[in-house]
């Protein structure tokens, strides 16, 4: 069974420049999840998605955006680019809403360097 | 904002000794999990507890839940080099609507060979 795939691993944009990361949860998986990850902030939720429906967001500006397709593929985008946005971007995928009563499946990450 | 903060944020312990450290969470929760990240990259689940347990083993790990306390420890016995690693906890809330996983700020382990 294929893990969580995330593509790309590297990117690099320049400031105010867009950027689309994309990620392939397990198969038979409806909910995906993002999280942002830096050294000085540790995890934090970006949104969830459950059934192409967004269920949950965390608190980020609106730069920062998600959807999620039929096939349960998700992407998301963050529209002009800062320097602070340079992070490791995780997807995790599972069976109930959230992963919260079930385990999370997380792909390798996407590191994303803002020049 | 982090729900859970990890006690101790690093710790170095000879290969073959215990290794301990303690997850502190703020709000109620349906479980507890914690997982595991090797430099960089994507997560590993180890285990979940729920708000009703008190303990739970895996292999090698030991995991304990004092609601009362709001607190969770992870315990890893006879320490191998593989295990050299960040482990992190990650509450569930009980609200509806809410679903989400929220992330202590991990506990960076090094065991020396």
């Amino acid at each position: 069974k294929a893990g969580v795939t995330q593509t790309p691993r590297y990117l690099i944009k320049t400031r105010g420049q867009q950027v689309t990361l994309s990620c392939s949860p397990i198969s038979g998986h409806r909910s995906v999840s993002w999280y942002q990850q830096t050294p000085g902030q540790g995890l934090q939720f970006l949104f969830e998605y459950f059934s192409e429906t967004q269920r949950n967001k965390g608190n980020f500006p609106g730069r920062f955006s998600g959807r999620q397709f039929s096939n349960s593929r998700s992407e998301m985008n963050v529209s002009t680019l800062e320097l602070g946005d340079s992070a490791l971007y995780l997807c995790a995928s599972s069976l109930a809403q959230g992963g919260v009563n079930t385990e999370a499946f997380f792909g390798q990450g996407t590191r994303l360097t803002v020049v | 904002s982090q729900q859970g903060e990890e006690d101790p944020q690093a710790l170095s312990i000879q290969e073959g000794e215990n290794a301990t450290m303690n997850c502190s969470y703020k709000t109620s929760i349906n479980n507890l999990q914690w997982y595991r990240q090797n430099s960089g990259r994507g997560l590993v689940h180890l285990i979940l507890i729920r708000s009703n347990e008190r303990e739970k083993h895996s292999g090698r790990l030991r995991v304990t839940l004092d609601t009362s306390k709001k607190s969770s420890s992870l315990l890893i016995t006879a320490s191998r080099a593989a295990d050299t690693a960040s482990y992190f906890c990650a509450t569930a809330a009980l609200n509806f609507g809410n679903e989400k996983l929220t992330f202590g700020t991990g506990t960076r382990l090094t065991i020396i060979p």
